[in-house]
């Protein structure tokens, strides 16, 4: 059964503490992305890769930090220095050869941090 | 820098009915552009994907549309159902990185 998958699905961390969302697929994509997605409004690129050991930041990448070690998996480091860490994060990933990169998510891991 | 508007944000019609979502957007060098559905508290579906060198793609009960020189594509929902009550977002690609520049998305309600 080929997809991505996300975890945990909800996460609870107190101010101050970095934490680490995990993105698994089974797709065999090349590209793997993370985006933010705050109440009421569309989604924010945080971060890229589009090749293992190698990943850009995207528009809101302050606060966080991945790393690309194996195809298949992308994780989020969420660290004390994000300033508003509370938010509904999705991991996305996609082909990058031939023209047509059409994106497939996963079902996203809600943080709370108090 | 491209930016990505839905309207409306909201939308409740009866069953039925055939209704339009549209999507609008500044920079007209797109790659490509999505439609998603979002159910709450859920991931995202992708629904369609339209090429830039493409005008449409229908898949069953929907339709999208693209027309690049003037910023907009529009999501049409034949015969609505109350399944169909969900978040729609559409996001294009700018470059062949495929880095997607999401709208706010129309928060749609089909009544019974």
């Amino acid at each position: 059964d080929g997809g991505i998958t996300q975890s945990p699905k909800y996460l609870f961390r107190k101010e101050g503490q970095n934490v680490t969302l995990s993105c698994e697929q089974n797709l065999n994509h090349d590209a793997m992305y993370w985006y933010r997605q705050d109440p009421g409004q569309g989604l924010r690129l945080i971060y890229y890769s589009q090749i293992v050991n190698d990943f850009q930041k995207g528009d809101i990448a302050e606060g966080y930090s991945v790393s690309r070690e194996k195809k298949e998996s992308f994780p989020l480091t969420v660290t004390s220095a994000q300033k508003n860490p509370t938010a509904f994060y999705l991991c996305a990933s996609s082909m990058t050869s031939g023209r047509v990169y059409e994106q497939y998510f996963g079902p996203g891991t809600r943080l709370t941090v108090t | 820098k491209q930016e990505v508007t839905q309207i409306p944000a909201a939308l409740s019609v009866p069953e039925g009915e055939n209704l339009v979502l549209n999507c609008s957007f500044t920079d007209s060098a797109i790659y490509n552009l999505q439609w998603f559905r979002q159910d709450p508290g859920k991931g995202l579906t992708s629904l369609l994907l339209i090429q830039s060198s493409q005008r449409e793609q229908t898949s069953g009960r929907l339709n999208a549309s693209l027309d690049k020189s003037s910023g907009r594509s529009t999501l049409y929902i034949a015969a609505s159902q109350p399944g169909d009550s969900a978040t729609y977002l559409c996001a294009v690609s700018s470059n062949a990185g495929n880095m997607l520049t999401f709208g706010g998305g129309t928060r749609l309600m089909v009544k019974p």
